[in-house]
C-alpha cells in the first residue's frame, strides 16, 4: 500500500510561468489536505478537498492558487504567474474519512522560483 | 487565532538520555494534537494523536501527555538513539478541517 504520492520532488519555475503540484493520496483515502512550509516558518493549511469538491480553502491566498480533486486522477495545486515569494516546500496530506483521523503526509514538492 | 508554540527550538543530546519536548498553544477548544516528525528532505511522519477526552499516548519509546486546562503537550522519548535525529513538530486539531503546526524542535542525537 503506497503511501500518499506527491510529483515532482523539485520543480523550477521562472517568474510568470505556471506551476503545477500533484498529489496521489493513499488508496482509500478520499479527503486530501495542503499545507505550505515557506523558508524558516511552520506548515501553513491551504486548502482541504474531498473528490470533486472544495471543503475549506480558507487557507489559500485568493489569487493565483487554486486546488482540485477530479473524481479520476490525483490532487492538483496549481500556482499561475508564480513569483519568488512562493517559493517553498508544498505537502499534501490525506485521510480515509475525514480530518479528525491521522494524516499521512508525502514528502513534498519544493517549488523554486527564480 | 491559535497560536502553537514548542521550546526548545533546538535540542542536542548524548546517546541514551531521556527527553521532553514541549508544546503549548492558546486555544482551549482543542480536538486533537498529533506530534509529527519531519527528516530533511522527506514529509512528516505522524508519530502520535491524543484526542481531546485522552491525557496521554504510548507508542514504543515515546509517550505523549495532553493536559487541555494548561494548553500543554509533552513528546517524552526514552533512551534516545542517533536515529531520532529530526525536528519534532506538534500540530493542534480544533473542530475545524485544519492542523495549526508549531515550528518544530529540532532534535540531535549525538553518538
Amino acid at each position: 500500500n503506497a503511501g500518499v504520492m506527491q510529483n515532482p520532488r523539485h520543480l523550477v519555475r521562472r517568474r510568470g510561468q505556471e506551476a503545477r503540484l500533484r498529489c496521489s493520496p493513499m488508496k482509500g483515502h478520499s479527503h486530501v489536505y495542503w499545507y505550505r512550509q515557506l523558508p524558516e516558518e511552520g506548515l501553513k493549511f491551504m486548502v482541504y478537498l474531498q473528490k470533486e469538491n472544495i471543503i475549506d480553502e480558507s487557507g489559500m491566498p485568493k489569487e493565483r492558487f487554486s486546488a482540485e480533486f477530479p473524481k479520476e486522477g490525483p490532487s492538483i495545486l496549481r500556482i499561475q504567474q508564480v513569483v519568488r515569494g512562493d517559493s517553498a516546500a508544498y505537502f499534501c496530506a490525506s485521510s480515509p474519512r475525514d480530518a479528525n483521523e491521522k494524516l499521512f503526509f508525502g514528502s513534498g514538492t519544493q517549488l523554486s522560483v527564480l | 487565532k491559535q497560536e502553537v508554540t514548542q521550546i526548545p527550538a533546538a535540542l542536542s543530546v548524548p546517546e541514551g538520555e531521556n527527553l521532553v519536548l514541549n508544546c503549548s498553544f492558546t486555544d482551549s477548544a482543542i480536538y486533537n494534537l498529533q506530534w509529527f516528525r519531519q527528516d530533511p528532505g522527506k514529509g512528516l511522519t505522524s508519530l502520535l494523536l491524543i484526542q481531546s477526552s485522552q491525557r496521554e499516548q504510548t507508542s514504543g519509546r515515546l509517550n505523549a501527555s495532553l493536559d487541555k486546562s494548561s494548553g500543554r503537550s509533552t513528546l517524552y522519548i526514552a533512551a534516545s538513539q542517533p536515529g531520532d535525529s529530526a525536528t519534532y513538530l506538534c500540530a493542534f486539531k480544533d473542530s475545524g478541517s485544519r492542523l495549526t503546526f508549531g515550528e518544530g524542535t529540532q532534535l540531535t542525537v549525538n553518538p
